[in-house]
């Protein structure tokens, strides 16, 4: 079970919006940046957001991260075919002293 | 171009002893910390070990405290795991990544992963 809670499944249609959830507790989301993962079906996880809502150069601003309280968001604006994926969130949690994931969201476009 | 390459993996049986190999390039290594990530089949990503620049410091999950141990060659830039007393929950896709230049250790910031080698711990 993983210590940050993710809805097992999302989806949209083509040119949606869609916003995935991540839920966590004081001692990791609320007090710690959150970051965001899309991984491909075969392929290495890919780093999306970090720091809550930067992203590294080459993710398209169709993607944002947001964070409120114990929880953060990741958006998608102008859904795609190709953003079908898994979606992880991290974080450090402070009581555990690591790092940890969500159990990941699988976003299927209608 | 950053690139990390995995190697190591297999099959091997519950109880036995595993190393696995990171053979990192395109990057000052030593600038970097190191971490080994897993994802067990049908399954979410599983942080297990990381390691500093400097190899000095070292933090591992619960999961695998006792039997695994991340180290790292500066000289040789390269990252490796020592899995010891493998179990079979240990079998996973295991990924090692990069945190960027001079960001903290535990960060979860990591910005280059590997392609991943499978460890299959099986009788």
């Amino acid at each position: 079970q993983s210590v940050l809670t993710q809805s097992p499944s999302a989806s949209g249609t083509p040119g949606q919006r869609v916003t995935i959830s991540c839920s966590g507790s004081s001692s990791d989301i609320g007090s710690n940046y959150v970051y965001w993962y899309q991984q491909f079906p075969g392929t290495a996880p890919k780093l999306l957001i970090y720091r809550n809502d930067q992203r590294p150069s080459g993710v398209p601003d169709r993607f944002s991260g947001s964070k409120s309280g114990t929880s953060a968001s990741l958006a998608i604006s102008g859904l795609r075919s190709e953003d079908e994926a898994d979606y992880y969130c991290a974080a450090w949690d402070d009581t555990l002293s690591g790092r940890v994931f969500g159990g990941g969201t699988k976003l299927t476009v209608l | 171009e950053v690139q990390l390459l995995e190697s190591g993996g297999g099959l091997i049986q519950p109880g036995g002893s595993l190393r696995l190999s990171c053979a990192a390039s395109g990057f000052i290594f030593r600038n970097s910390a190191m971490s080994w990530v897993r994802q067990a089949p049908g399954k979410g990503l599983e942080w297990v070990s990381v390691v500093n620049g400097g190899g000095g410091i070292t933090y591992h999950a619960d999961s695998v405290k006792g039997r695994f141990t991340i180290s790292r060659d500066n000289s040789k830039n390269t990252l490796f795991l020592q899995m010891n007393s493998l179990r079979a929950d240990d079998t996973a896709v295991y990924y090692c990544a990069r945190a960027p230049p001079g960001v903290a250790t535990g960060t979860p910031e990591l910005d280059y992963w590997g392609q991943g080698t499978l460890v299959t711990v099986s009788s």
